[in-house]
């Protein structure tokens, strides 16, 4: 079975503070991305990378980074925390040669304070 | 926007009902996806329906695609109270693997 681990399932930050999200896939997958999740707005993709080292931005990167420096391994980098980036980050990946069904991990949520 | 939009946003049945949910979209698919979310935590990929397919089984599921009208329904057969969660379709466009999520469904399943 795919497993997508990330490193926390609850964090709490306060505002300005620089936060590390990680996430790792243990089924050699290409892609990976990371979402967010709040009530109302479904998901909405923040970044997304299609082999190590290569970044493309979805549809809300800003105020976020990411790096993607072993092909098991993809982080997100909020550079400066703010109040409007509580939420639930959900990351996934899959395999390019498939349909693009995803493997998600359990998410993380993050709170600013 | 290619959002995928799901209907209705709320479903309450009673155990060993049917549920319907629908999504439709906007634009040309390659593939449409279902998934499911228990409550805080991540989605689960529960089947997919091709563009060139019209009707789709796995288990209790049954899927339906209409590409003229741009839309899918999914079918859950005799709901139990274990399939409470919410539900996203997404649409998978073009050829790289993104996919675009609708908001969601929420089902609870009274026992």
């Amino acid at each position: 079975d795919v497993k997508v681990t990330q490193s926390s399932r609850y964090l709490v930050k306060r505002t300005g503070e620089k936060v590390f999200l990680e996430c790792v896939q243990d089924m050699d997958h290409e892609n990976m991305f990371w979402y967010r999740q709040d009530p109302g707005l479904g998901l909405r993709l923040i970044y997304f990378s299609y082999d190590v080292k290569m970044k493309e931005k979805g549809d809300i990167p800003e105020g976020y980074s990411v790096s993607r420096e072993k092909k098991e391994r993809f982080s997100l980098i909020l550079e400066s925390a703010s109040t409007n980036q509580t939420s639930m980050y959900l990351c996934a990946s899959s395999f390019p040669a498939g349909e693009g069904e995803q493997y998600f991990g359990p998410g993380t949520r993050l709170t600013v304070t | 926007s290619q959002q995928g939009e799901e209907d209705p946003q709320a479903l309450s049945i009673q155990e060993g009902e049917n549920a319907t949910m629908n999504c439709s979209y906007k634009t040309s698919i390659n593939n449409l996806q279902w998934y499911r979310q228990n409550s805080g935590r991540g989605l689960v990929h529960l089947i997919l329906i091709r563009s060139n397919e019209r009707e789709k089984h796995s288990g209790r599921l049954r899927v339906t695609l209409d590409t003229s009208k741009k839309s899918s329904s999914l079918l859950i057969t005799a709901s139990r109270a274990a399939d409470t969660a919410s539900y996203f379709c997404a649409a998978s466009f073009g050829a790289n693997s993104k996919l675009t999520f609708g908001k969601g469904i929420t089902l609870s399943v009274r026992p």
